[in-house]
């Protein structure tokens, strides 16, 4: 079965300083990872996905994550934190192989930036 | 175009009362389904359509759940009766297929008392 585990239910940074979200997935088939953003009252937006090929993945508003299937992992980064990251962030792997809408979501991370 | 609507964005209602949901894809999204989002935690899939069909309701706690999508378009999801513990967010996405990103809705908060 697949599961997903964020580390960390609230991260705090100072705008500026580097993001990291952390990532680790289980799966029995390969993995397709999202990172979605849900900020306060709103639906869920993608910010990035790796299905195959690069393991570097670029998304939305300067955030990427790599996937590096020896650990299990799909952390999150952003270089420099605006104020306007604070939000939550969640992490998914697929339930099913090639699925990209049927997903097990991590419990979330609560993005705080301090100006 | 228009993202994913949902309606009602908020609802109240007393325990024992029947709710329902509508949730309205992006055109030509085929593939639809209903997340619960409990405070505090990931959302959690209840079902999922391809078309009118549902192809995948394991989830789907059927003794007060249930759920429609009539014609293949929008879909209602419906409780009764509710429970205190039916107390969370409801988001509807849709996806041209299960193999493509999936867009959610806004959410309805419901909150039963």
């Amino acid at each position: 079965a697949q599961s997903v585990t964020q580390l960390g239910s609230h991260v705090s940074v100072s705008e500026g300083a580097l993001v990291l979200l952390r990532c680790n997935y289980s799966s029995s088939v390969p993995p397709y990872l999202f990172w979605y953003v849900q900020y306060p009252n709103q639906g869920l937006q993608l910010l990035l996905k790796y299905t195959t090929g690069a393991t570097l993945v670029k998304g939305i508003n300067g955030f990427e994550a790599e996937f590096k299937k020896s650990e299990t992992s799909f952390h999150l980064t952003k270089p420099s934190a605006h104020m306007s990251d604070a939000a939550e962030y969640f992490c998914a792997v697929s339930d099913e192989a090639g699925n990209t809408g049927k997903l097990i979501f991590g419990q979330g991370t609560t993005l705080q930036v301090k100006p | 175009e228009a993202g994913v609507v949902q309606s009602p964005r908020y609802k109240i209602i007393e325990k024992k009362q029947p709710v329902a949901f509508w949730c309205n894809p992006i055109s030509g999204h085929n593939t639809l389904y209903w997340y619960l989002q409990n405070l505090g935690q990931g959302p959690e899939l209840l079902i999922r359509y391809e078309n009118e069909e549902a192809v995948d309701d394991s989830q789907l706690p059927k003794d007060r759940f249930s759920a429609e999508r009539l014609k293949g378009v929008d879909s209602t999801l419906k409780i009764q009766p509710a429970e205190l513990g039916d107390s969370a967010v409801y988001l509807c996405a849709s996806s041209i297929t299960g193999n493509t990103e999936a867009f959610f809705g806004q959410g309805t908060r419901l909150t039963v008392v």
